[in-house]
């Protein structure tokens, strides 16, 4: 089975703080993306990469980096947070050609 | 752009009902289709796909039929169980490399009573 881990899943953090976002995945894929999901919104891409050191914005990037230093780890990065980045967050992999999208769990985020 | 559209929520249905959950879909080219589910608390697992016009794709007795003539790839199932109470998301992906990001619709909640 394709495993995902995410590394928090309910996270609290103040207005301005720096936070980190991670997610590791236990196979060789090489395309990871991070999506925010919301209520009404479905979910919205944010970032994606195809290989270690690439990264693509996605619809949504404002506000948001990440970061892929190694294959199975990809880290979003709120440089700044603020409350409009309350949210669910996704992280999903995928091999490079093949179809199919693998979520984690998520990650509950409230900016306070 | 690509975009998928599906039926606002939420649908409230009762054991055993039949369900239709309406997904159409603009995209260039010859996009790939798909369903996801999410129950409560967790991330989106993949519940099927077609990846041509006609296809149908099938799994835990949800079926979905891709039409060209009228870009749509409704959600179906005969007879519903409390254990389907979750959000549904309809999916494209577009391009020939299966290497393009999915464009999600924003979910359809379902809730099945006993």
């Amino acid at each position: 089975d394709v495993k995902v881990t995410q590394s928090s899943r309910y996270l609290v953090k103040r207005t301005g703080e720096k936070v980190f976002l991670e997610c590791v995945q236990d196979m060789d894929h090489e395309n990871m993306f991070w999506y925010r999901q919301d209520p009404g919104l479905g979910l919205r891409l944010i970032y994606f990469s195809y290989d270690v050191k690439m990264k693509e914005k996605g619809d949504i990037p404002e506000g948001y980096s990440v970061s892929r230093e190694k294959k199975e780890r990809f880290s979003l990065i709120l440089e700044s947070a603020s409350t409009n980045q309350t949210s669910m967050y996704l992280c999903a992999i995928q091999t490079l050609y093949q179809e199919t999208q693998y979520f984690g769990p998520g990650t509950r985020l409230l900016v306070l | 752009g690509d975009s998928v559209t599906q039926m606002e929520g939420p649908v409230t249905l009762s054991e055993e009902a039949f369900l239709t959950i309406n997904c159409t879909y603009t995209a260039t080219g010859y996009p790939s289709l798909f369903w996801y589910v999410q129950y409560p608390g967790e991330g989106l697992q993949l519940l099927l796909k077609a990846t041509k016009a006609d296809d149908k794709g099938s799994n835990k007795g949800f079926e979905a039929t891709y039409r060209k003539e009228t870009t749509s790839f409704h959600l179906e199932k005969g007879s519903v169980q409390v254990s389907d109470s979750a959000v549904y998301f309809c999916a494209l992906m577009s391009g020939d490399s299966g290497n393009t990001p999915l464009v999600f619709g924003k979910g359809t909640r379902l809730s099945v009573i006993a």
